[in-house]
């Protein structure tokens, strides 16, 4: 049972590239969301999704975009990164109310 | 809106008790959680309570919750050098999905010999 899968774990990308960091989960949860942590922050909601189809915007959804076609993959797409993105990227899932989120590894991502 | 707020550092020597505290601005709270973090590793959830409980304990880990005052803390008896991480508490509104959680900055715990 892998849980929540992030991939990849590092990367490095230039300002304006566009990437997407993947995540999957093998526990037929619902609930997923995506989390940004940068030094003395805590974690921030990017985006979230309560089902297949269903997303919304979190705490700082802006430069990021999702999609939820599947109830396994959740993935996040920067369409033009920029520095300011710079952080590592926590992919979270949860059966639901009273459970608590099951966290990735996370993915650390530069933008030079 | 949600606010929460925990100390950035705590030292303690080894097979003392720690405690690390956290405060939350939101009343409707329903599930409050305590998390772990290693370097470099992602957040294991230690344990977590809901909002009609005051205490819960789990082998070495205590938690108490101070509804009244909006304050959460998080005792580990016996700390081991294996305890150094940062420790996050974060909390679910009543207005909340189960995907949004609140966390607060984290404290660091330090383990001295």
């Amino acid at each position: 049972n892998a849980g929540v899968t992030q991939t990849p774990k590092f990367q490095v990308l230039k300002t304006g590239q566009s990437m997407t960091l993947q995540c999957a989960q093998d526990m037929n949860h619902e609930y997923m969301s995506w989390y940004r942590q940068d030094p003395g922050m805590g974690l921030r909601l990017i985006h979230y999704s309560v089902g297949a189809g269903i997303t919304d915007q979190g705490e700082v959804p802006n430069g990021y975009n999702v999609s939820r076609s599947t109830t396994e993959d959740f993935p996040l797409r920067l369409l033009s990164a920029a520095p300011s993105q710079t952080s590592v990227y926590f992919c979270a899932s949860t059966r639901g109310a009273g459970q608590p989120q099951h966290f990735g590894d996370g993915t650390r991502l530069s933008i030079l | 809106g949600e606010d929460v707020e925990q100390s950035l550092f705590l030292s303690v020597r080894e097979g003392d008790s720690s405690v690390i505290n956290c405060t939350y601005t939101d009343s409707s709270s329903t599930y409050l959680y305590w998390y772990k973090q290693e370097p470099g590793a992602g957040l294991q959830l230690l344990t977590y309570i809901f909002s009609n409980m005051d205490m819960k304990q789990d082998q070495r880990l205590t938690v108490l919750l101070n509804k009244k005052d909006k304050h959460l803390s998080l005792r580990i008896a016996d700390t081991q050098t294996g305890d150094s991480a940062i420790y996050f508490c974060a909390e679910r509104a009543l207005t909340g999905t189960a995907s949004k959680l609140t966390f607060g900055t984290g404290t660091r715990l330090q383990v001295t010999l």
